[in-house]
């Protein structure tokens, strides 16, 4: 059984601020770690992607993998009341490359 | 820009009724995905379809479901005999190759609810 496992918050961080959510996963044979978010009601949008360990940057987000610890995160800069939603955590696995979703973290970002 | 597209946005069925959701996915892409998220919960994969057959199923997607692709636009989820733990959220995804950094591209999802 392949898990994902996320905080479930709520994670609440004032406007401006760094909101930091973490992932952690059970199959070493991931290969990619797709980062999702899911406004109440609404279907998972894509944020960014990692697949190498490290850190990368794309606008405000930071996703950062370290497969040695089964471990993968996503930094949000100058956090905006409109990042407030569900974030999923989703590693890639199986030969159809199927994403495997964490419970998501609640993130609520303060005006 | 191009997007899935899903239809009907809501359902509402008699437990023991077939429903059949229907998706368009984009129109280059080659790789098609059914999930679901019952109310509260995670997002869960059904199944994948690639060249007209099913290429990976979960342990959710029994013999009560289905999928087809009739044409070569609509991409198709039936379920023969719905029980009321079927009530979902039904996503469907495509991609363009099943590339492990391949963006999978959700649809907006019909809610299922089952009576």
């Amino acid at each position: 059984q392949k898990e994902v496992e996320q905080n479930s918050g709520p994670l609440s961080v004032p406007e401006g601020a760094i909101a930091s959510l973490n992932c952690t996963y059970s199959d070493r044979g991931s290969q990619s770690f797709f980062w999702y978010r899911q406004y109440s009601g609404k279907s998972p949008e894509l944020i960014m992607f990692i697949y190498s360990n490290g850190d990368k940057e794309d606008g405000r987000f930071t996703a950062q993998l370290n497969k040695a610890s089964q471990y993968v995160s996503l930094l949000i800069r100058d956090s905006q009341p409109s990042d407030s939603a569900t974030y999923l955590c989703a590693p890639v696995w199986g030969s159809a490359r199927q994403l495997t979703f964490g419970s998501g973290t609640q993130l609520t970002v303060l005006p | 820009e191009p997007e899935v597209t899903q239809t009907p946005s809501h359902q509402v069925t008699q437990m023991g009724q077939e429903v059949i959701l229907r998706c368009v996915p984009i129109s280059n892409h080659l790789y098609f995905y059914w999930y679901r998220q019952i109310l509260g919960q995670k997002v869960e994969f059904l199944v994948s379809f690639y060249n007209n057959e099913i290429s990976e199923k979960s342990e959710i997607f029994d013999d009560q479901f289905s999928v087809e692709r009739p044409d070569g636009s609509n991409f198709t989820l039936k379920i023969r005999s719905t029980k009321l733990e079927d009530s979902a959220m039904y996503f469907c995804a495509s991609s363009l190759t099943s590339g492990a950094q391949e963006t999978q591209y959700f649809g907006p999802g019909t809610r299922l609810l089952v009576l």
